[in-house]
């Protein structure tokens, strides 16, 4: 089985930083998604995680630590249109599909 | 390339009624999906294939059938609407496990009523 925890909601200034967690608890991983949901479209690909450590690109970073069950997704510099909802979504091992988190509503504000 | 496509956007069924929902791509992925998302709940899979002529349950299959005749289409059929089945759906790509992103559609709102 598998257990996906994200904050439900978050609110940040234009032109801050923000972090949006996530934690999972799986029986076999293999990586993790961030995905981004503007509200009434379909959700785009962010970015993926298999190694401990932080990816960068761009305003956006991600971080895993697979030995505590933890992801982040860090947003620099914030802007209006980063309002949207954020997803987190486990690679389960034997696994043939992502199983996703409810998801955290980001709402930037001037 | 137009990527993932569904149709309809939207649809307004009666309890009792079927419908198709369709889905296509054109980035010749093996992988395709069925998700609905409800407010709260996040995205729930519905049916998935591996390829085409193979097709396999997800999470919540109750209530939902496909068919993968081709690697471009895997439409979503559901025989006698339910309230319960008023939900966002959305059709995912992917070249297959791993690191390989999932590709979405733009979603059909659906509501039975």
């Amino acid at each position: 089985g598998q257990n996906i925890d994200q904050p439900t909601e978050m609110t940040a200034t234009e032109g801050a930083i923000v972090q949006i967690n996530c934690t999972y608890q799986t029986s076999g991983f293999n990586g993790l998604f961030w995905y981004q949901q503007h509200a009434g479209e379909a959700p785009t690909f962010l970015s993926y995680n298999v190694l401990d450590g932080l990816e960068e690109k761009g305003r956006f970073s991600s971080f895993l630590s697979r030995s505590k069950g933890y992801s982040y997704l860090l947003l620099k510099e914030l802007q209006m249109k980063d309002s949207a909802s954020y997803l987190c979504a486990v690679d389960q091992t034997g696994a043939n599909n992502l199983f996703f988190g409810t998801g955290t509503r980001l709402t930037v504000i001037p | 390339n137009a990527g993932v496509t569904q149709t309809p956007k939207f649809r307004i069924l009666k309890i009792g009624q079927s419908m198709t929902l369709q889905c296509t791509q054109d980035m010749n992925h093996n992988y395709m999906y069925w998700y609905r998302q409800d407010p709260g709940m996040g995205l729930k899979l519905i049916y998935y294939s591996v390829g085409a002529g193979i097709t396999d349950k997800g999470e919540v299959p109750n209530g939902y059938n496909v068919s993968r005749s081709t690697t471009e289409d895997f439409p979503l059929r559901l025989e006698l609407a339910a309230p319960s089945q008023t939900s966002v759906y959305f059709c995912a790509s992917s070249l297959g496990q791993g690191s390989s992103p999932l590709h979405f559609g733009n979603g059909t709102r659906l509501t039975v009523t």
